[in-house]
């Protein structure tokens, strides 16, 4: 079976960075993108970016360009997703996505992270 | 990239059906046929693909989840609703250049 298990809890100062990881199994890691999609508390889903795990090359939206750094470790199969200076306004649940290879039909989702930034 | 724009909700009686639009412009929606919509129960818990492609059902979910798209606009409908469709539905859509975006969501509550 596919799974995807992330990283736990973190809880950062306003300006500082934070990392979460996402771990994959069961299926051939390179074959399928993997997103980053964040939800605010009560807000909607909201992309963050993807990554090609072939040939480790990421995208993200204009509104995060320079802030968040996706990343691959293809000997252990896992994802990063690195965000520098924290605003309070990143505070919400990170999930990484499988991307089942139809151009965004995201099948299999990591059971999220929560990400608190507090002074 | 502007999120796409949903309804913030709709409603219906059990077995009735009910139509969720998606609207967005012609550098998403509108300029490929990549349409998704995902369902969450659950505020925490993670969405659910329940359709793909624009009308593409993945394995398991039922026959019950239609898409469609005219247009800007893509549309999810819930035909014979059932109590377990009440939840939180978003639509997603490529944008070109590898990007993707989301539309605002919107809740439907079976009455």
């Amino acid at each position: 079976q596919v799974h995807l298990v992330q990283s736990g809890a973190e809880v950062k100062k306003p300006g500082a960075s934070v990392k979460v990881s996402c771990k994959t199994s069961g299926y051939t890691f390179t074959s399928h993108h993997i997103h980053w999609v964040r939800q605010a508390p009560g807000q909607g889903l909201e992309w963050v970016g993807i990554i090609n795990p072939a040939d480790r090359r990421p995208t993200y939206p204009q509104n995060l360009q320079g802030r968040v750094t996706i990343t691959t470790d293809t000997s252990t199969s896992t994802v990063y997703m690195e965000m520098s200076s924290l605003r309070s306004e990143d505070t919400a649940v990170y999930y990484c996505v499988r991307d089942g290879g139809n151009w965004g039909d995201l099948d299999y989702w990591g059971q999220g992270t929560l990400v608190t930034v507090s002074s | 990239q502007s999120a796409l724009t949903q309804p913030p909700s709709a409603s219906g009686s059990p077995g009735q059906s009910v139509t969720i639009s998606c609207t967005g412009t012609s550098s998403d929606v509108g300029g490929y046929n990549y349409v998704s919509w995902y369902q969450q129960q659950h505020p925490g818990k993670a969405p659910k693909l329940v359709i793909y492609d624009v009308s593409k059902r993945p394995s398991g979910v039922p026959d019950r989840f239609s898409g469609s798209k005219s247009g800007n606009t893509a549309s999810l409908t819930v035909s014979g609703l059932q109590a377990e469709d009440e939840a939180d539905y978003y639509c997603n859509s490529y944008a070109g250049n590898r990007n993707y975006v989301f539309g605002t969501g919107t809740k439907v509550t079976v009455l």
